[in-house]
């Protein structure tokens, strides 16, 4: 059965801090796919990245960094100098290959304080 | 493009009564989702959708709850009798396929409040 823990609950940083929010996951399948996306205060959530399971490197956006090992099934994301903007709950979700649906992890609030 | 659209933005209603909730996909999406996110909580799964094909119902909560899609394009979630314990927002989401992995496209959902 696939889940996605998100161990984090809430997490407080002071602005310019560097952040790390943790995803563990759990499937059977080979072929899977991994998802951030940001829900900020206005409750639309927006779509972050989307990592194949046969690609383990390291992305970068500007701020933003994601860390995929499949040796511990994390696929764990930073934020890199936070802003206040970037006050928001995170989640983590798995696709699986041949799934039709996402499981997505409990969620992690940001808030990044002035 | 346009993204996916929900309406309505808010709905009040009294605890009994039916409401619709309306999702419009991102065109050309093929598959549909329906997620309820209460107070402070995740996201649950409620029933998916993908072309023409029989709809994925195994998230509804009680057969209070139901939804179709039209055409293949815009759905519309129906609550029957309504409870207090429906208030949440509840979100639809659109992908190109169904292929797994496919990302999902959020609406900025439908915030249900049942007095």
């Amino acid at each position: 059965a696939q889940k996605v823990t998100q161990a984090q609950t809430e997490i407080s940083v002071v602005e310019k801090e560097d952040v790390t929010l943790d995803c563990v996951y759990e499937t059977r399948d080979t072929t899977y796919y991994l998802f951030w996306y940001k829900q900020p205060p206005s409750g639309e959530l927006v779509f972050l990245i989307r990592r194949n399971s046969f690609d383990e490197q390291n992305e970068i956006s500007g701020r933003y960094s994601w860390n995929f090992q499949k040796s511990t099934s994390s696929f764990n994301f930073t934020i890199t100098a936070s802003q206040v903007v970037d006050s928001a709950v995170y989640f983590c979700a798995l696709s699986e290959h041949y799934g039709q649906n996402f499981v997505f992890g409990p969620g992690t609030r940001l808030s990044v304080l002035p | 493009g346009a993204g996916v659209s929900q309406s309505p933005s808010n709905k009040v209603t009294e605890k009994g009564k039916d409401v619709e909730l309306r999702c419009d996909p991102i065109s050309g999406h093929t598959a549909l989702y329906w997620y309820r996110q209460s107070l402070g909580q995740g996201l649950e799964f409620l029933i998916y959708f993908q072309g023409n094909s029989a709809p994925d119902k195994s998230g509804l909560p009680s057969d209070r709850f139901s939804a179709e899609r039209t055409g293949g394009s815009v759905s519309t979630l129906t609550i029957q009798r309504t409870q207090q314990e429906d208030s949440a927002v509840y979100l639809c989401a659109s992908s190109l396929a169904n292929r797994g992995g496919e990302t999902q496209y959020f609406g900025p959902g439908t915030r249900l409040l049942v007095l």
